[in-house]
């Protein structure tokens, strides 16, 4: 099945540390991957995504992300984290879809992690 | 930038109550979709459009349907709500692929 992989349910870092979120992913073909995140009782932002080139990846709010084909992974990180990014975050990957009247393509999100910055 | 609007940020039905949830965008993309957001089962795609009346089956439809009779609206069926429904749903639009998506702020629904 194509999806994503969200192993950790909660990563707790604190203030100034190196963060890392992991995400491995399983598709067939070549993968378009992304990250999102969620603060409380809104809606997902998009973070960065990758689709080919570089395999680190910079986007919004000084995090990135390494795409390792052979590790089949597309970890999240930073290297200072805030209180503030304390947050869900969420991998997604491009999925084929060939059935049905429309063959298109939708992403498909990991179960999120809670990220927990301790002052 | 793209805009979804959700019509309501909170809202609690009564159990066997017919429940709308709209969502609408403002940048004319074709694909739309309706997840559901449950604790430790992350995002699951309810239904999703890629065209004016066109609707296709997510992985989770049961007791849902969907509308979309014109392009910048799609809207969300609960046919006769029940409290197994009680969920935050997300709606989300699509310009084309590889884009992502962009999300509306969510329906946190409560169903008593």
């Amino acid at each position: 099945a194509q999806s994503v992989a969200q192993p950790e349910d909660q990563v707790n870092v604190a203030e100034g540390n190196p963060l890392t979120v992991k995400c491995t992913y399983s598709v067939s073909g070549n993968p378009y991957l992304f990250w999102y995140v969620q603060y409380p009782n809104r809606g997902l932002q998009f973070l960065l995504k990758y689709i080919t080139g570089d395999n680190l990846v910079k986007g919004s709010y000084g995090f990135e992300a390494e795409f390792n084909k052979s590790q089949t992974s597309f970890h999240l990180k930073k290297p200072s984290a805030l209180v503030s990014d304390s947050a869900l975050y969420f991998c997604a990957v491009r999925v084929l879809v060939l059935e049905g009247v429309y063959g298109n393509n939708r992403l498909a999100f990991g179960k999120g992690n809670q990220v927990v910055v301790i002052p | 930038d793209v805009k979804v609007t959700q019509s309501s940020r909170y809202l609690v039905k009564r159990t066997g109550e017919k429940v709308f949830l709209e969502c609408v965008q403002d940048m004319d993309h074709e694909n739309m979709f309706w997840y559901r957001q449950d604790p430790g089962l992350g995002l699951r795609l309810i239904y999703f459009s890629y065209d004016v009346k066109m609707k296709e089956k997510g992985d989770i439809p049961e007791g849902y349907s969907v509308s979309r009779e014109k392009k910048e609206r799609f809207s969300l069926i609960l046919e006769s709500a029940s409290t197994n429904q009680t969920s935050m749903y997300l709606c989300a639009c699509q310009l084309d692929s590889p884009a992502g998506y962009t999300f509306g702020s969510g329906t946190r629904l409560t169903v008593v």
